[in-house]
């Protein structure tokens, strides 16, 4: 089945900076890559997706890239804001009839003022 | 967007004992889905609940531990039955929106002590 790997587990950066995080998957007929946001006490909040048919989409400050040949796929925050402290989980899917998501191992980060 | 009401929305049981989470949605879906997020951890499907149909479980989840409902198109409950500490997790459902993406409720953090 999917495997999704994330990286870095934790990131530090200063307001102000941009933040990378970068996942890989296993099965290549994965066709569906959605970002989680998870702040504390809450559920998963949807910020951005992308589907295997593009290789980037933007939406204000965050941007996903998906390089469907290596199998990876990153998440992009420019002009950090301390707001943006969460942990942030991508996920892999599959069109099975329904997308069965599953995710990375979750990125804790964190925006310093 | 959808939302998703669950209940309890956290839980302090005894060992041995069960827990039903409900989970309501705003309007009609096909699909619902539940998953389990372990102290830090990812999260991870335990099964797909149709209306009108047995719930199908994820490798390594069985209905006796984790029986479903599904009565109506926006309603669900999930049991978590015989307690362990191990299952001490958060619990959420989540819907598919199709082009939205799935939107996720809030969780029911329980602990089983």
């Amino acid at each position: 089945g999917e495997n999704v790997e994330q990286h870095p587990s934790t990131l530090s950066v200063q307001e102000g900076d941009s933040a990378v995080i970068k996942c890989t998957y296993s099965d290549s007929a994965s066709n569906y890559f959605p970002w989680y946001k998870q702040e504390l006490g809450k559920g998963p909040q949807l910020i951005i997706d992308i589907r295997s048919n593009v290789g980037e989409k933007k939406d204000q400050r965050i941007a996903v890239t998906l390089n469907k040949t290596a199998k990876h796929f990153s998440l992009h925050i420019t002009e950090t804001q301390p707001e943006d402290s969460a942990v942030y989980f991508c996920a892999a899917s599959i069109d099975t009839g329904f997308q069965k998501l599953v995710f990375g191992t979750g990125t804790r980060l964190l925006v310093s003022p | 967007s959808a939302v998703i009401s669950q209940k309890p929305s956290r839980d302090i049981c005894q060992r041995g004992t069960s827990l039903t989470i409900q989970c309501q949605v705003d309007s009609q879906v096909t699909m619902m889905f539940w998953y389990r997020q372990q102290p830090g951890q990812s999260l991870t499907l335990i099964a797909t609940a149709n209306q009108g149909s047995e719930a199908t479980y994820e490798s390594g989840f069985v209905i006796d531990k984790f029986p479903i409902s599904r009565p109506n198109l926006t309603f669900s409950t999930l049991t978590v039955s015989n307690m362990s500490p191990e299952d001490s997790s958060i619990y959420l459902c989540s819907v598919d929106r199709g082009s939205y993406g799935y939107t996720f409720g809030s969780g029911t953090r329980l602990t089983v002590v």
